[in-house]
């Protein structure tokens, strides 16, 4: 079984562009999460998502992020207009979702590090 | 606010001690915690989760413990291997329901030296 898979693996961009980081979860998990790791910080969540819905987005930032899941294909986390500031690496992580116990446990992909010239 | 702090921030060891890193946490109302190892470079591994009933998970030389009351965590690492280099991050879980952010750590930088 494939685990998490994250594309790209790193994405360079220029102030003002777009970032398109792609997340598919592990084969039969229907619950996504997404965290960022700044240089020298920490992991900070940023949202939780099901098939079409957003759960949890308490730690996206309010302007020039969204995240999807869509009922077919990846979850995407959209950057607008990126800034250097945004430059970390994004982790995506899935579970199964139901069940309890170590249904909750999250697995997370290798990331894609964004850099932002 | 809920906050994890794991101590010592970086650890070099000979190969072959039994080490322990330590995970605390402020809150104790949580709902588990994960314990993941992070290569350079690299995605986080998951290796052990503890429900907040239990007291402890063993995996191969791996052992973690809970304290809840005294909002403690222990990685227990037997055996210690150059292989085991990395570091090594806990993150609780708050709630059940569909608060599943994670809280995490800073981490401790393992080396294990041949």
């Amino acid at each position: 079984n494939a685990g998490v898979m994250q594309n790209p693996r790193h994405l360079v961009r220029r102030r003002g562009q777009e970032a398109r980081l792609r997340c598919s979860p592990v084969k039969g998990h229907s619950h996504v999460y997404w965290y960022r790791q700044l240089p020298e910080e920490g992991l900070k969540f940023m949202v939780y998502l099901q098939k079409e819905n957003i759960i949890d987005e308490s730690g996206m930032p309010k302007e020039r992020f969204s995240a999807e899941f869509p009922k077919e294909g990846p979850s995407i986390l959209r950057i607008q207009q990126v800034v250097r500031g945004d430059s970390a690496a994004y982790f995506c992580a899935s579970s199964p979702g139901t069940g309890g116990g170590r249904y909750d446990e999250q697995f997370f992909g290798p990331g894609t590090r964004l850099t932002v010239l | 606010k809920q906050e994890v702090t794991q101590i010592p921030a970086a650890l070099s060891v000979p190969e072959g001690e039994n080490l322990v890193l330590n995970c605390s946490f402020t809150d104790s109302a949580i709902y588990n915690l994960q314990w993941f190892r992070q290569d350079p470079g690299k995605g986080l591994t998951s290796l052990l989760l503890i429900q907040s009933s239990q007291r402890e998970q063993t995996s191969g030389r791996l052992n973690a413990s809970l304290d809840k009351s005294s909002g403690r965590s222990t990685l227990y690492i037997a055996a210690s291997q150059p292989g085991d280099s990395a570091t090594y991050l806990c993150a609780v879980r708050l709630n059940a329901g569909n608060n599943r952010k994670l809280i995490w750590g800073l981490g401790t930088s393992l080396a294990v030296n041949p």
